[in-house]
């Protein structure tokens, strides 16, 4: 089974809305860490923001936030004002358990466009 | 926020060559590094986990033989691809945490194998 869903292949915005990109995940551990990364045509991956499954709240950076429902294990990327500049590819992953040398899963990606 | 450099950021070889690619934490040392593979249009996919000092691990399905990886120094992992052949063409991806809860990425590596 998948551990990372993210069931948008892609998703077009216009400039200066808001858009939620959708990641699931599927853990029975209960410490686990979740991220999303920002992947331009240039192919770094850019880390944008991380929830701790022991947060209490909603993690925020910038314009991006992290729509955290423990509960329905999910964990949607929210970009607000979006910019022609987010225009790209963006990986939802996790982190079973505590510590930072624990490896990534990857989901398949959201293409995301955003029109001027 | 942490660097991880990564070099070459291209390379073009022959078939049956073997292709060095360094990864380097520049402002932190890492007792762990992860090498990724990434096909066009896919995902990342782990190949293997570089431990300072002792064998690396490696995922399911991947030739240890065929990816010979070094991670000699807290600071810099290497990954060999041997006798590469076309299907090895990919986009490789490293990564390090410096024990935070964060991981960071080089800037990938591009093989293309003629």
């Amino acid at each position: 089974a998948q551990k990372i869903t993210q069931t948008q292949p892609g998703m077009f915005v216009q400039e200066k809305e808001a858009v939620t990109l959708d990641c699931t995940y599927d853990t029975s551990d209960p410490s686990y860490g979740l991220f999303w990364y920002k992947q331009p045509s240039s192919g770094e991956m850019i880390f944008l923001i991380y929830q701790g499954s022991y947060d209490q709240q909603n993690a925020t950076e910038g314009r991006y936030s992290l729509n955290f429902q423990k509960a329905r294990k999910s964990a949607n990327l929210v970009i607000s004002a979006s910019q022609l500049g987010d225009s790209a590819m963006y990986f939802c992953a996790m982190r079973e358990g505590q510590g930072g040398s624990e490896k990534l899963v990857f989901g398949k990606g959201t293409k995301l466009t955003v029109n001027p | 926020g942490a660097v991880v450099s990564q070099h070459p950021s291209w390379v073009i070889c022959k078939s049956g060559t073997s292709v060095k690619i360094e990864c380097r934490s520049l402002d932190f040392q890492a007792t762990t590094m992860f090498w990724y593979r990434q096909f066009p249009k896919q995902s990342l996919m782990l190949m293997a986990t570089s431990n300072e000092g002792s064998k690396a691990t490696y995922e399911q399905g991947v030739e240890k033989d065929k990816f010979l990886i070094n991670h000699a120094s807290l600071t810099l992992s290497t990954l060999t691809v041997t006798s590469a052949h076309p299907e090895d063409s990919s986009f490789y991806i490293c990564s390090a945490s410096p024990r935070t809860r964060s991981q960071f990425f080089g800037p990938g590596t591009r093989l293309t194998v003629l």
